[in-house]
């Protein structure tokens, strides 16, 4: 176990709604990245977070927005929710500002179906 | 953009049988990365090359990094059960020191 988490495990929701996603990162770890993984594909990189500002973003529209707090927990907002949104939303912790050269520590993900 | 491809997609052998799955970058590589994701888990760190070369072993896995730094292989001998799941290769995205590019992956399964 990595020692983060993630909650809620499986959410469902209809196009158009918004939705929240919470992560903790395992402790001393001060970076948080979030990635989408559609099925049958690998993860994709969202953005990262590093001491509670964006440290980087991949290529998703604004609609897909995040913070993290002081603790380092983070939270993942999507906004007018599409069916191309279902998917396994991953967050990993790691103790570098930078994901590209630090091991990152997944979570178990949280399981969005858009309805 | 950068990319990172991987063959097989899928592989299926008898237990026992070798595996090897490939990994390769449209970009030089300052280093990659290796996870496996069991069905229905999440992606698990493996491994981290950074040389040009490197030879790295974890019991029966070998990983290699080419000499170009733009591809990578894992090669599992006399695979078991419990190696079953989807192996991902995942190297730095377009010069960013913050972005992981994964591969799609190879998905492993053994036949008792």
């Amino acid at each position: 176990e990595t020692g983060v988490t993630q909650s809620p495990t499986h959410l469902i929701k209809t196009r158009g709604q918004q939705v929240t996603l919470r992560c903790s990162s395992q402790s001393g770890h001060n970076t948080v990245s979030w990635y989408q993984q559609a099925l049958g594909q690998g993860p994709q990189f969202i953005f990262q977070y590093y001491r509670e500002e964006e440290n980087g973003r991949g290529n998703f529209p604004p609609r897909f927005s995040g913070l993290q707090f002081p603790n380092y927990s983070s939270e993942l907002n999507v906004n007018a929710l599409e069916l191309d949104d279902s998917a396994l939303y991953l967050c990993a912790s790691s103790t570098a500002r930078g994901a590209s050269t630090d091991t990152q520590y997944f979570g178990p993900g949280t399981r969005l179906t858009v309805l | 953009g950068q990319q990172v491809m991987q063959i097989p997609q899928y592989q299926h052998v008898q237990e026992g049988e070798d595996f090897t799955t490939y990994c390769n970058s449209s970009t030089t590589l300052s280093n990659i990365q290796w996870y496996k994701q069991r069905p229905g888990g999440h992606p698990v760190f493996l491994i981290q090359l950074v040389k040009s070369g490197e030879v790295k072993k974890q019991k029966r896995l070998t990983f290699q990094f080419g000499e170009a730094k733009k591809n990578s292989s894992l090669h599992i001998t006399a695979t078991q059960t419990t190696d079953v799941g989807t192996y991902f290769c995942a190297g730095p995205g377009g010069g960013s020191n913050y972005k992981l590019t994964f591969g799609k992956g190879t998905l492993l399964t053994v036949n008792p």
